[in-house]
């Protein structure tokens, strides 16, 4: 059973740089699509983008696209997010996923709160 | 960007109610549609994939159905593990979309 377990600092000062990495286990980061998608407190959810496993195939958020990339390490099995620029608006608990289309597996989620 | 707008927001209701969320695409999705549920704190779990599909190991009481731009997630005789919150989303295009979702309450 593929589990995800995203880690990174908690807390993050306005524009800097939002940085996560999500490890997986149980599975190989080989052959799938893996996406981040976050979740204001108290709000909905949103997609903020995927990529392949070989780097390819890349798609973001147009509204974070000029702020964001998203990476795969597949010798750590891993993937990671990057956030340029961070404001209060993106405070938010990010999850990542495995999926293109169906996220059937997610890690539990990590809040980052942005503040000085 | 494809808006879906789910109704209600709130769905008061008791167990054993059948219960039913209306999702409304901006534009066709055809039958590019999910929905998820979440409950607090935890991530979001896939129960019904191409609109209609029902995820492997998902009780039977929940059931989808709808294409082009308006859907339905139906929940039958609503269980206490069943109040959360819904949420639709679409893969029709990119970027991929979410409802704003729909809390079901106890009443």
């Amino acid at each position: 059973q593929v589990q995800l377990q995203e880690s990174g600092p908690g807390l993050v000062k306005p524009s800097e740089t939002l940085s996560l990495t999500c490890t997986v286990s149980g599975g190989s980061v080989f052959n799938s699509y893996w996406t981040w998608i976050r979740q204001p407190p108290g709000r909905g959810l949103e997609w903020i983008g995927h990529i392949f496993y070989n780097g390819g195939s890349a798609n973001y958020h147009p509204s974070l696209k000029s702020r964001v990339a998203i990476s795969v390490d597949t010798s750590k099995n891993q993937f990671s997010l990057k956030l340029d620029s961070v404001t209060a608006a993106d405070t938010a608990v990010y999850f990542c996923a495995r999926g293109y289309e169906l996220l059937r597996h997610w890690g539990q989620g990590t809040l980052v709160t942005v503040s000085s | 960007d494809i808006q879906l707008t789910q109704s209600p927001s709130t769905l008061p209701a008791s167990a054993g109610d059948t219960v039913t969320i209306t999702c409304r695409a901006s534009q066709s999705v055809s039958t590019a549609l999910v929905w998820y549920q979440q409950k607090p704190g935890r991530a979001p779990k896939l129960l019904i994939y191409q609109a209609s599909h029902l995820e492997n190991g998902v009780p039977s009481r929940f059931s989808g159905s709808g294409s082009g731009t308006e859907f339905i997630l139906t929940i039958s005789s609503l269980q206490p593990d069943d109040f959360a919150s819904y949420y639709c989303q679409q893969f029709n295009s990119y970027p991929r979309t979410f409802g704003q979702g729909t809390k079901v309450e106890i009443k």
